[in-house]
C-alpha cells in the first residue's frame, strides 16, 4: 500500500459527459502528480501540483483541469468526454518535487 | 522532449535466473531514473531508482546501472522468482524544474517456476 488513496477505481460513463476523479496523497506529501495510462500512449504525464499551485503541465488536453485543495488532495476533472479518454487514470505523491513519486492504484475509466 | 525507449517488450526466464530490462534516453539533462513495477489491477510501485551522480545502485537482489555517456540505463534482477512477475517501467526526469517522469513503454516478465 503506497499510501496514496484514489476514488472512484472505476467509472463508467458516457460520451460528452463530465466526471472528477479525487486523489489523497500520502500523509505529509505536497507534491501530486497526475498520469495518463494507455494501451497506445502507455504511461504519459499530465500535470503536477505542489502545495496548492500548479507546477507543471503535460500532454494534458484543454478539456482536462485540475486542481489542489488546501487539505493538500487533488482532483481530475474531465469533460466532453470522448470514447479515446478511457484509460487509467493515476495519481502520484512526493514530498516536494525533488522526492520520489508514490502511485496510487488509479482509477479506471471507460467512457460507453 | 524527453524520449525513453525500452526493451525488451517481453521477457521470459526460469526462476533462479537473472532478468535484465535495458532503457535509453534522448534528453542528457536528465538526471533522475526510477524503476517501477506494475502488478496487474495495480499502480506502479518504486522499486529501485539511482541519480545521475551515481553509476550503480543495488537493493538486494535488485540493481540499476547508469551510464551517463551512453545515456542508458539498466535493472537487473538476480535469483528471480515467481513473484518478480509483472510489467517493469523506467522512467526519466530532469529534475529541477521539471520533475515529471518520462516513462519506457514496459517490459513483460515472466518467471517461470
Amino acid at each position: 500500500d503506497s499510501g496514496v488513496t484514489q476514488t472512484p477505481k472505476h467509472l463508467i460513463t458516457a460520451t460528452g459527459q463530465r466526471v472528477t476523479l479525487r486523489c489523497s496523497p500520502r500523509s505529509g506529501d505536497l507534491s501530486v502528480y497526475w498520469y495518463q495510462q494507455s494501451l497506445d500512449q502507455g504511461l504519459q504525464f499530465l500535470i503536477q501540483y505542489y502545495n496548492g499551485e500548479e507546477r507543471a503541465k503535460g500532454n494534458i488536453l484543454e478539456r482536462f483541469s485540475a486542481q489542489q485543495f488546501p487539505d493538500l488532495h487533488s482532483e481530475l476533472n474531465l469533460s466532453s468526454l470522448e470514447l479515446g479518454d478511457s484509460a487509467l487514470y493515476f495519481c502520484a505523491s512526493s514530498p516536494n518535487p525533488d522526492q520520489p513519486q508514490h502511485f496510487g492504484d488509479g482509477t479506471r475509466l471507460s467512457i460507453l | 522532449g524527453e524520449n525513453v525507449e525500452q526493451h525488451p517488450s517481453t521477457l521470459s526466464v526460469q526462476e533462479g535466473d537473472s532478468a535484465v530490462i535495458k532503457c535509453t534516453y534522448s534528453d542528457s539533462a536528465s538526471n533522475y531514473f526510477p524503476w517501477y513495477k506494475q502488478e496487474l489491477g495495480k499502480g506502479p510501485q518504486l522499486i529501485i531508482d539511482i541519480r545521475s551522480n551515481v553509476g550503480e545502485k543495488k537493493d538486494q537482489r535488485i540493481a540499476v546501472t547508469l551510464n551517463k555517456t551512453a545515456k542508458h540505463f539498466s535493472l537487473h534482477i538476480t535469483e528471480t522468482q515467481p513473484e518478480d512477475s509483472a510489467v517493469y517501467f523506467c522512467a526519466a526526469s530532469k529534475g529541477t524544474g521539471s520533475y515529471q517522469l518520462t516513462f519506457g513503454k514496459g517490459t513483460k516478465l515472466s518467471v517461470i517456476p
